[in-house]
């Protein structure tokens, strides 16, 4: 089944930086538009990011836009999210997630989650 | 951004009772609309897509339905498993947005 595996996580110091990546197997990740979403501790959930299939489009959630970056490989079947100007409420687990386009662009499969803390 | 608010935020039910979660965009997302589920823990995983379709697996007393700005989840016959959050989510635009979510719990 496909599967998608988030790592890069960990402890930040506010206005800090990190990358995060996820490894996706089990399907084709070059025909898929990817998404990244976060679920801050005990809230909800809220959609960071996505790519196209060849990178030539990314979108973003206002709250991050340039502060964060979303770019994939291809080749290593992998997406990234590099995360600059951390901010404390940038704090939550993220989420990789692949997009369905014969689902009507639905979050069909998700990653297990990287945590994320941004704290002094 | 279109904006997703899910009501009530949290509600309370016993096994077997019919319960119903609302979704309203903040403009028409036509029937581009999407279910999820999550448990303590866990990842969310999708429910239905595109208003009324199952995800493979999902079982048949989960249902939804709407067009537009309004869109409804119902669970008909509530089973212990069943005891979650669940989201909606937009994918009519290409910046995606979520509801703020339904928590269901045991009455």
């Amino acid at each position: 089944e496909v599967q998608l595996v988030e790592s890069g996580g960990g402890l930040v110091q506010p206005g800090g930086s990190l990358r995060l990546s996820c490894g996706a197997t089990r399907f084709m990740f070059s025909r898929y538009w990817m998404s990244w979403v976060r679920q801050t501790p005990g809230k909800g959930l809220e959609w960071v990011a996505n790519i196209k299939e060849d990178g030539s489009e990314k979108y973003y959630v206002d709250s991050v836009k340039g502060r964060f970056t979303i770019s994939r490989d291809n080749a290593k079947n992998s997406l990234y999210l590099q995360m600059n100007s951390l901010r404390v409420e940038d704090t939550a687990v993220y989420y990789c997630a692949r997009e369905s386009r014969s689902q009507f662009w639905s979050l069909d499969f998700w990653g297990q989650g990287t945590l994320v803390t941004v704290s002094s | 951004d279109i904006q997703m608010t899910q009501s009530p935020p949290s509600l309370s039910a016993s096994v077997g009772d019919r319960v119903t979660i609302t979704c309203r965009a903040s403009q028409s997302v036509s029937t581009s609309l999407n279910w999820y589920q999550q448990k303590p823990g866990t990842a969310p995983q999708l429910l239905i897509y595109a208003t009324s379709t199952l995800q493979r697996g999902v079982p048949s007393r989960f249902s939804g339905s709407g067009f537009g700005a309004i869109f409804i989840l119902t669970i008909s016959d509530l089973q212990p498993e069943d005891f979650a959050t669940y989201y909606c989510q937009q994918s009519y635009t290409t910046t995606r947005t979520f509801g703020q979510g339904t928590k269901v719990e045991v009455k």
